[in-house]
Parts: C-alpha cells; structure tokens; sequence
C-alpha cells in the first residue's frame, strides 16, 4: 500500500465525541488526501494537502478538520461525531498532483 | 459540479474471457483520467493512467481506451482470472481541480 499506513482501522464512537484518524506515510511523498466513501457516492474528498501546514477543503469538508504538522502524518478530526459521518475512510498520498495511492481505510461507525 | 459516471454498476464475465468496463465524462477539459480496483475491504489500487493527448494505453493485461470525441473510457481486462473480481472505478482530473471518482463497477469473474 505505498507506506501509507491508516489509524485506526476500526473505530465506533457516540454522538457527539470528537474523533481523530491518523494518516501516516513513509514514502515523503508531497499531497495527502482524506476520503470518505458510501454506497452510491463512490469516493469523495474531504480534505488535502500539498505541504507541511498547507491544507485546504474538499467537496465534503463540512464537519472536519485537518492537520499536517510534517510531512508523514495527516491527521482528520471530527470534532463532534454525528452519525452521518459514519463511512469508511481513506487517506491517499501523491507525489505529483496526478495519481494518488490509497491506504487501507478506517472504518468509523458514529452511533 | 459535473461528475464521472458509469454505464454499467455490475459486469459479470467468465473466467478467461475479456472484459471491458466502461466509464462516462461529461467535461470536455478534463485531462487526466485514471483506472483504480478495489477489492473487498481494501483501499483503492492504481491500475492505469492516461492523459487526453492520448487515445490509448497498455499495461499489463490491461488496456484504457479513451474517446474524447464522445467523451468515453473504458478499461480492457484480458484473459480475466478470479483475481480480477473487484469494484473498478474511474477518476478524472480537470485543470487545478482534484481527482473525481465515478461510483464504481463491480465486475464479478464467474469461474
């Protein structure tokens, strides 16, 4: 999986708590991604970055909040779990702003 | 926004047949397309890439063909084995924008 390494990969959560998923890559590679996917949407992004402290939005950032303080770690926080937040996660990593590498997922269940 | 899509969300094929799954476009300026597999419980895997000054692309036992005139992907799977039965996805790239995921194709490989 191109040293990308997601944590955790399973999480449930309450409504209402904050949540952190870490994204951790050994490759320096430039860009990191946060997606989510559900059934009928496919992939959608939610956060990037294209460098140390560089992040922006996605077309589903509403409810999130990102950090890159270096450049392997990418951390994506909900700071109040609701439970159309649960999905399964994916973080991806490039090099150049073309083909991007996917972890293995979370998998966060907000009840 | 305008978005990938697909024609078929299902394809079953047998074993040692090809298989072409076939993804739609509707913008003109995209540049930039890319094939990915997902197999159950798993991330997204890099299959091919191609760019739209090209009209086709071959890896190894796969193929891309891209039709700009009518704004069409596919993806050629030769000679498929079990192996092959995954969700196949398409993603497009258009200017500075991120890369847009159809929602997917499953293609099951009957033995």
């Amino acid at each position: 999986d191109a040293g990308i390494t997601q944590s955790p990969r399973h999480k449930v959560t309450e409504t209402g708590t904050p949540v952190t998923l870490r994204c951790h890559q050994t490759e320096n590679h430039r860009y990191m991604y946060w997606y989510r996917q559900d059934p009928g949407h496919g992939l959608r992004l939610i956060h990037y970055s294209y460098g140390v402290k560089d992040t922006d939005k996605g077309e589903v950032s509403d409810g999130y909040s990102v950090s890159r303080s270096k450049t392997e770690d990418f951390l994506l926080t909900l700071e109040s779990a609701t439970s159309s937040q649960t999905s399964v996660y994916f973080c991806a990593i490039s090099e150049s702003d073309t083909e991007a590498f996917f972890g293995q997922g979370t998998r966060l269940t907000v009840v | 926004g305008e978005s990938v899509g697909l024609h078929l969300p299902t394809l079953s094929v047998q074993e040692g047949d090809n298989s072409i799954i076939n993804c739609a476009y509707s913008n003109s300026a995209s540049d930039y397309f890319i094939w990915y597999k997902q197999e159950s419980g798993k991330g997204p895997q890099f299959i091919i890439d191609i760019r739209s000054n090209m009209d086709k692309r071959q890896g190894q036992r796969v193929t891309v063909l891209l039709n700009k005139t009518v704004k069409h992907l596919s993806l050629q799977i030769a000679a498929t084995q079990p192996g092959d039965s995954a969700v196949y996805f398409c993603a497009e790239k258009f200017g500075n924008e991120k890369l847009t995921f159809g929602t997917g194709t499953r293609l099951t490989i009957i033995p």
